[in-house]
């Protein structure tokens, strides 16, 4: 199956600085990419849609100029963590889709956030 | 809204046992269903999906078929093996798989 990769895969940082997290797909172009946000030993909550070349279409709740997304080409898309606090400490996967009309999205491993 | 329900976990069985992990979902119209799993340090894979009532996905040993009846799409596997023990996730999929909405999945371990 395609490959998706996330950079970092853990990463520590202090309150009020941002952090940025790379979704990478590897062998495949993908037009559209997901954002999600696991808590644990809950599932996963979408956070927001990216299109390459387009603003990113937030759920109800995110907050866009919390959560900075960019989609600038078809193999990466970028989630920044601005002035990032405690609450935001988290589990952040990606996904990106293979196209067609059934797509399928391939996830990343994932990226751990602990804010101090 | 859409949402999904499954098997709260953990569940711990021993090898070639028999395994059900229930999953029931609320949804507006006719989703697709999925189920993905997540073996220790990896991303989340699809396993099996069905897109629409009674189909049945299978892959693997893994079976779960789309009861719109009971809004249920119960994972089965006839004989679980130590390579199973993973974190299993039921997802339906609005606009096809466009927007997934999770349960928040079930964590599996098999015993030798």
């Amino acid at each position: 199956g395609a490959v998706v990769s996330q950079h970092p895969s853990w990463v520590i940082c202090k309150s009020g600085t941002s952090v940025k997290i790379e979704c990478r797909s590897l062998d495949f172009q993908a037009t559209t990419m997901f954002w999600y946000r696991q808590f644990p030993k809950q599932s996963l909550m979408l956070m927001a849609t990216s299109n390459e070349g387009s603003k990113a279409t937030y759920e109800q709740g995110v907050e866009k100029d919390k959560f900075l997304i960019n989609h600038a080409s078809l193999t990466l898309s970028t989630l920044t963590v601005t002035s990032a606090h405690p609450e935001d400490s988290s589990f952040y996967i990606c996904s990106a889709e293979s196209g067609g009309a059934q797509g399928e999205q391939f996830f990343g491993p994932g990226t751990r956030l602990t804010v101090l | 809204g859409n949402s999904v329900t499954q098997m709260e976990g953990p569940v711990t069985l021993s090898e070639e046992a028999f395994l059900t992990i229930n999953c029931t979902y609320t949804a507006t119209g006719y989703p697709s269903l999925f189920w993905y799993v997540q073996y220790p340090g990896e991303g989340l894979q699809l396993l099996l999906k069905a897109t629409k009532a009674d189909d049945k996905g299978s892959n693997k040993g893994f079976e779960a078929t789309y009861r719109k009846e009971t809004t249920s799409f119960h994972l089965e596997k006839g004989s679980v093996q130590v390579s199973d023990s993973a974190v299993y996730f039921c997802a339906l999929g609005v606009q096809g798989a466009q927007k997934l909405v999770f349960g928040q999945g079930t964590r599996l371990t098999i015993n030798p």
